[in-house]
């Protein structure tokens, strides 16, 4: 069975880090493109961060650039969010996403059911 | 920064048809997709590359592209339809992804 699943989330205080994971399972991960989406309380989907199959294409969000570190570890099937000064605003629902494209924009097939983080004092 | 605008809400009663817009100025280059999300779920793919539906997906949900609008029509809306929708792309770079603003499609 295809599955990501999300962990790490938690309540930090504004300025503070948080290192999230999401683990794959039922595919080829290396084949895959990989991303980030956030959803704050009662708020859209947003896009945070994208790596490529082979980790060496990375893309960012305005919001989270400069501050966020997207990475993968292939012997470990797993995908790493490294969140730095982090923001009130960045409370939210953090979902890992598989994108089914390679090389160009394509759909997000497959996600997992997310980690919440929180930002407060 | 790029966005894709969609309507707030849709109000539909069992059996009618449904269509939620998504407007962004690199539709015409990029696909769009479209997604499903009940509360407490994460979000399910429900159309890719503008019209193709995914395996699984009930026969009623398809799109559809013109210019810088793609729409996601649901025919025979269901009680089971009522969710939020977001329609997603990327800019015209092909580098940043982009989700719409979303819309809630309530079944009356």
């Amino acid at each position: 069975e295809v599955q990501l699943v999300e962990s790490g989330g938690g309540l930090v205080q504004p300025g503070g880090s948080l290192r999230l994971s999401c683990v794959a399972s039922g595919f080829i991960f290396s084949s895959y493109e990989m991303n980030w989406v956030r959803q704050a309380p009662g708020k859209g989907l947003e896009w945070v961060s994208y790596i490529s199959g082979g980790g060496n294409t990375i893309y960012y969000a305005d919001s989270v650039k400069g501050r966020f570190t997207i990475s993968r570890d292939y012997a470990k099937n797993s995908l790493s969010l490294q969140m730095n000064s982090l923001r009130v605003e960045d409370t939210a629902l953090y979902y890992c996403a598989r994108e089914g494209g390679v090389g160009e924009p394509d759909a997000f097939d497959v996600w997992g059911q997310g980690t919440l983080v929180t930002v407060s004092s | 920064s790029y966005e894709l605008t969609q309507p707030p809400s849709v109000s539909v009663s069992p059996g009618q048809t449904a269509r939620i817009t998504c407007s962004g100025d690199a539709l015409p280059k990029q696909y769009a997709y479209w997604y499903q999300q009940k509360p407490g779920q994460a979000p399910v793919l429900v159309i890719y590359k503008d019209s193709e539906r995914p395996s699984g997906i009930p026969e009623r949900f398809s799109g559809s592209s013109s210019g810088t609008t793609v729409t996601l029509t649901i025919s025979g809306v269901q009680a089971e339809d009522e969710a939020d929708y977001y329609c997603q792309s990327a800019d015209s770079s092909g580098t940043s992804r982009v989700f719409g603003t979303g819309t809630k499609v309530t079944v009356l």
